[in-house]
């Protein structure tokens, strides 16, 4: 059975800090999506990975993939107010593109 | 920008009643899912439909559960009788090739069961 495991799941940061969110996962892949969800909210793609060594980089936000230690990262440069929020990693679970979720990083960045 | 639309937003229902929400995925997408974000925690996988039929469900889409694609927009969740346990978010998602495409999601509709 797939898991998918990220940490921290919270994460209190200043604005101007930098921090990284992992997520792990249990069997081979190489597809991870990034999420990010608002309070009530849907969920937003971030980043869509599909190979070791994918990095891709949105403003603050950049995540890359190794998938063989099964690891992507999310790194975020500078934080500000507007990061706040929740962050999903995901794995594809089977060929039919379901996405298997990890628990989430709940990221509060304060002035 | 094309975009995933669910209905209704919130649905209140009673346990035991049946309720059916409605999702129109994206036009040119081909796979669609459902999935359930209980208050507070992760999304969980419950179905995939391809091909006019279910590609593949996790543990918790049981008998109780039911999906369609009644027309050639809409895609349906069907649940028979409701249980408390339900009440959550549920997002439909839609991708164009499934697997290594990327997945939108709708707003969501929020499922209370009193």
């Amino acid at each position: 059975e797939l898991k998918v495991e990220q940490n921290p799941l919270f994460l209190s940061m200043q604005e101007g800090k930098n921090y990284t969110i992992y997520c792990n996962y249990s069997t081979t892949s190489d597809r991870l999506y990034w999420y990010r969800q608002d309070p009530g909210k849907s969920l937003e793609s971030l980043f869509v990975l599909l190979s070791n060594g994918a990095v891709k980089q949105e403003g603050r936000l950049m995540a890359s993939l190794d998938t063989k230690a099964r690891l992507s990262t999310l790194h975020i440069t500078a934080a500000v107010h507007d990061l706040s929020a929740t962050y999903f990693c995901a794995v594809a679970g089977g060929s039919q593109g379901n996405l298997i979720f990890g628990k989430g990083t709940k990221l509060s960045v304060k002035p | 920008e094309p975009e995933v639309t669910q209905t209704p937003s919130h649905q209140v229902t009673q346990m035991g009643q049946e309720v059916i929400l409605r999702c129109v995925p994206i036009s040119n997408h081909l796979y669609f899912y459902w999935y359930r974000q209980i208050l507070g925690q992760k999304v969980e996988f419950l179905v995939s439909f391809y091909n006019n039929e279910i590609s593949e469900k996790s543990e918790i889409f049981d008998d109780q559960f039911s999906v369609e694609r009644p027309d050639g927009s809409n895609f349906t969740l069907k649940i028979r009788s409701t249980k408390l346990e339900d009440s959550a978010m549920y997002f439909c998602a839609s991708t164009l090739g499934g697997a290594n495409t990327e997945a939108f999601f709708g707003q969501g509709t929020r499922l209370t069961v009193v």
